[in-house]
């Protein structure tokens, strides 16, 4: 069965610290992956996301995650964290597998603090 | 005005009464979605709909209906709420296999 998992349910980071947020998942085929960001009271909003191609991808607000296929992860970095980069962050897999359905699997999600 | 709009935003409710939480998009999409997100489990799929025509459980469709009354709009259904549906429910749209367009939203609390 497909599933994600977010090892770390909530990370404290310094101002100014390097951030790096795990994401596995367990997929029959290659994936389309995806990470999410929801501020406090807020929906949720693309970061960025992978389809194929180049295993580095770009993001918004500085974030960048990186595709490993042989270790089934799909990380998310950012070298240095804003206050305003508080927020729980999801990640998710879809693509192919999902019967062109177009649904999500969900991580449990990583909750970001960031100390001043 | 947000692509997504999902009314109400938030909504206190007595076990065993029916609610309606409602979901609006602009983005023209064909694919609409109802997600449930609970503390610890992430989001998961209750309802998905590729047209008014066709309707499909997810993975947590007990105690839920739904109706697509038209393609902007997608509407979640609680016939006789009970306390462990308190969650944020998400409304989000899809133009295909690819990302989801998520609402703001809806708080929902049974007591």
């Amino acid at each position: 069965a497909q599933s994600v998992t977010q090892p770390d349910i909530h990370i404290t980071v310094s101002e100014g610290a390097s951030l790096e947020l795990r994401c596995n998942y367990s997929y029959g085929a290659t994936p389309y992956l995806f990470w999410y960001v929801q501020s406090p009271g807020q929906g949720l909003q693309l970061l960025l996301k992978y389809f194929s191609g180049d295993t580095l991808v770009q993001g918004i607000k500085g974030f960048e995650a990186e595709f490993k296929r042989s270790q089934s992860s799909f990380n998310l970095r950012k070298p240095s964290v804003h206050w305003s980069d508080a927020a729980e962050y999801f990640c998710a897999v879809g693509g192919p597998f999902s019967s062109n359905t177009g649904k999500l699997i969900f991580g449990q999600g990583t909750t970001l603090q960031v100390k001043p | 005005d947000a692509d997504v709009t999902q009314t109400p935003r938030n909504r206190i409710t007595k076990t065993g009464k029916r609610i309606m939480l409602e979901c609006s998009q602009t983005k023209g999409h064909d694919r609409m979605y109802w997600y449930r997100q609970d503390p610890g489990l992430g989001l998961r799929l209750i309802y998905y709909s590729f047209d008014v025509k066709d309707i499909n459980k997810g993975e947590i469709s007990d105690g839920y209906s739904v109706s697509r009354q038209a393609q902007a709009k997608f509407s979640l259904s609680l016939e006789s709420a009970i306390p462990n549906q308190t969650a944020l429910y998400f409304c989000a749209t899809s133009p295909g296999n690819t990302e989801a367009f998520f609402g703001q939203g809806t708080r929902l609390t049974v007591v």
